[in-house]
């Protein structure tokens, strides 16, 4: 059964360090999504790309958080410096099309923390 | 802008047992409805999606209705396992990418 693969499952980074994320959406699917999960929380987006282009990213923190999807496939989410509220679950998500129109399945994510 | 409230926050119930989880959103201009199972620590696993133009779905013990003009979603657990156990979040999608709830922790006492 094909997967959205997420790497690694745990981090622990220093603050003030850079830290990355990798994933890899299931195959064909254009969509491709970065959610956070604060503890005790629901999801929230972060960035959304349709092929190698970024849809959605006004809730990317743009002075330290970026993120790519060079040629349309598997998409890095870095983060630097890190922050001690950056300690959270990073999500990623693939679906068919965008616009929220097709199922989404997500990655078993990346746990953070910052120390 | 899309909000999704559900309650409980947290719910025990007795091996055995039916269960309903709710869920309400404000837009009823979704295009889907999800909804997702997470283990501690683990990712989201999708149970069941309701497109817009229905109006419930069903997978084994699990059945999820939606009613778009009352901005309300359910899940029905029958004979509830502790497998059930974990938390169950919601979900709407329409022209903006899935929003969730704060999710409802469910255990389910052997």
């Amino acid at each position: 059964e094909a997967e959205v693969a997420q790497s690694p499952r745990y981090k622990i980074t220093e603050k003030s360090q850079a830290v990355a994320f990798w994933c890899d959406p299931i195959s064909g699917h254009a969509t491709l999504y970065w959610y956070r999960q604060i503890l005790g929380q629901g999801p929230e987006l972060l960035v959304q790309f349709q092929d190698e282009s970024v849809v959605d990213d006004s809730q990317l923190p743009k002075d330290r958080f970026s993120a790519e999807r060079l040629k349309g496939v598997d998409s890095t989410l870095k983060i630097q410096p890190a922050e001690l509220g950056d300690s959270a679950m990073y999500l990623c998500a693939s679906s068919l099309f965008g616009t929220g129109r097709t199922e989404a399945f997500f990655g078993q994510g990346t746990r953070l923390t910052v120390v | 802008k899309q909000e999704v409230t559900q309650i409980p926050a947290a719910l025990s119930v007795p091996e055995g047992e039916n269960l309903v989880l709710n869920c309400s959103f404000t837009d009823s201009a979704i295009y889907n409805l999800q909804w997702f199972r997470q283990d501690p620590g683990k990712g989201l696993t999708s149970l069941l999606l309701i497109q817009s133009s229905q109006r419930e779905q069903t997978s084994g013990r699990l059945n999820a209705s939606l009613d778009k003009s009352s901005g309300r979603s359910t899940l029905y657990i029958a004979a509830s396992q502790p497998g059930d156990s974990a938390t169950y979040l919601c979900a709407g999608s329409g022209n903006t990418p899935l929003v969730f709830g704060k999710g409802t922790r469910l255990s389910v006492i052997a």
